[in-house]
């Protein structure tokens, strides 16, 4: 059953630390998002690449936050120094592209990150 | 740029009912539009994804339309249960401006069905 995996699943750190999350997208998907859910905003696209290429990262805070894709299987997401309104949930997600015959996006677990 | 706009942000129906979910988006220049589910602590779970030339999409008791030109789409589910009890999200993909498309999302219809 292929899935969208991400972890951790939970993460409290404190402030000023450095925080990675992790996401293995499905086998042959060439489209990963990271997304970030909180409350008050919603789901907000922080970066977008398409084969490992990166095509948007406007939604991005790009003095703290990196996202990168060393290879097909693994997207990353680092917040350097952490700030608690980083608080969220976020989502990594991975789909066909456009121009695909069945394009649906699938969303993984989601990292609930906690910074203190 | 692109809104996207649920009403209502809840909902609470007794079991057996046909309930409408709406959707409404401010730019109709778009790819398609999906809806999802999300459970409490969980992911989103893709229902149904209508591309901008079709009108609706049906998946068992769901059934999705779509008036792109009034830029509106609905989620019609049929004979509610509780288990149809989470998070409705409605996302539209655009057609890209100087950038590729991407998703933007609405804050979601939260629905619970009483026993």
């Amino acid at each position: 059953d292929a899935r969208v995996t991400q972890t951790p699943r939970h993460k409290v750190t404190e402030m000023g630390q450095e925080v990675t999350m992790r996401c293995q997208p499905i086998l042959g998907h060439n489209t990963v998002f990271w997304y970030r859910q909180t409350m008050m905003q919603g789901l907000e696209l922080l970066a977008y690449f398409r084969n490992r290429a990166p095509l948007d990262d406007s939604g991005m805070p790009k003095d703290r936050f990196s996202a990168e894709m060393p290879d097909a299987t693994l997207a990353t997401l680092k917040i350097q120094p952490s700030e608690p309104r980083d608080s969220a949930v976020y989502f990594c997600a991975s789909g066909l592209g456009q121009g695909a015959i069945d394009e649906k996006l699938f969303f993984g677990s989601g990292t609930q990150l906690s910074v203190l | 740029k692109q809104e996207v706009t649920q009403i209502p942000a809840a909902l609470s129906v007794p079991e057996g009912e046909n309930l409408v979910l709406n959707c409404s988006f401010t730019d109709s220049a778009i790819y398609n539009l999906q809806w999802f589910r999300q459970d409490p602590g969980k992911g989103l779970t893709s229902l149904l994804l209508i591309q901008s030339s079709q009108r609706e999409q049906t998946s068992g008791r769901l059934n999705a339309s779509l008036d792109k030109s009034s830029g509106r789409s609905t989620l019609y589910i049929a004979a509610s249960q509780p288990g149809d009890s989470a998070t409705y999200l409605c996302a539209v993909r655009s057609r890209p401006r100087g950038s590729q498309g991407n998703l933007i999302f609405g804050k979601g219809t939260k629905l619970s069905v009483k026993p």
